[in-house]
């Protein structure tokens, strides 16, 4: 079955980076788009970018640009989300989501989430 | 950035009931809209895509429909295990965006 597996629990301080890792099985890893979506306490879902893993491509949320980067190492079908200068607003449970199907050239124009992993706790705190 | 407004925040219903949420677009966004259940604790699961269609596996109880700026998010039948926050999110335009959640408890 298709199943997204994430890495551990984090507790970075102010102004640290921290990296989420997103291990994807039961599926062709590099034929659909890895979504990345954080939710703070109390807050609604936020989407935060998006990566082809096929060809690298990304598209980020501008609110987070310049702060958060995702990549992917097809060889192992893991995605990765970055996100650095973190402050205590970023504590949040971070989740990577499989989205659209992509081809070569391009992604289809349906974006759903599904299924989504398990979620990290990032807690930035002094 | 468009807006998504869910209505209501918070729902009481008994076991049998027929259930109702809306979601509001602050733009057009012809039928780019999806809904997900969220229980405590637990990552989201796609329910129903582009307004209306039912996600593999998802029992028929639960529907969508809408298109533009109105959505509705239906259960014909409120069962104890549809306890959960549900949420709409819009993909018409980046960056996809969440409602604010509905959470659904059983009176």
């Amino acid at each position: 079955q298709v199943q997204l597996v994430q890495s551990g629990a984090e507790v970075k301080k102010p102004g640290a980076s921290v990296r989420v890792s997103c291990k994807a099985s039961g599926y062709s890893f590099k034929n659909f788009a890895m979504h990345w979506v954080r939710q703070a306490p109390g807050q609604r879902l936020e989407w935060m970018g998006w990566i082809n893993a096929g060809n690298g491509d990304t598209k980020y949320s501008q609110k987070l640009q310049g702060r958060v980067t995702i990549t992917r190492d097809t060889s192992a079908s893991t995605a990765y989300m970055e996100l650095s200068s973190l402050r205590s607003e970023d504590t949040a449970v971070y989740y990577c989501a499989r989205g659209q199907y992509c081809s070569t050239f391009n992604c289809y124009r349906g974006v759903w989430f599904d299924p989504w992993g398990q979620g990290t706790l990032v807690t930035v705190s002094s | 950035d468009i807006q998504m407004t869910q209505s209501p925040s918070s729902l009481s219903a008994s076991v049998g009931d027929r259930v109702t949420i809306t979601c509001q677009a602050s733009q057009d966004i012809s039928n780019y809209l999806n809904w997900y259940q969220q229980k405590p604790g637990k990552a989201p699961k796609l329910l129903i895509y582009d307004a209306s269609n039912l996600h593999t596996g998802v029992p028929s109880r639960f529907s969508g429909s809408g298109s533009g700026t109105d959505f509705t998010f239906t259960i014909s039948s409120l069962q104890p295990e549809d306890i959960a926050t549900y949420h709409c999110q819009q993909y018409d335009d980046l960056p996809y965006t969440f409602g604010q959640g509905t959470k659904l408890e059983i009176k």
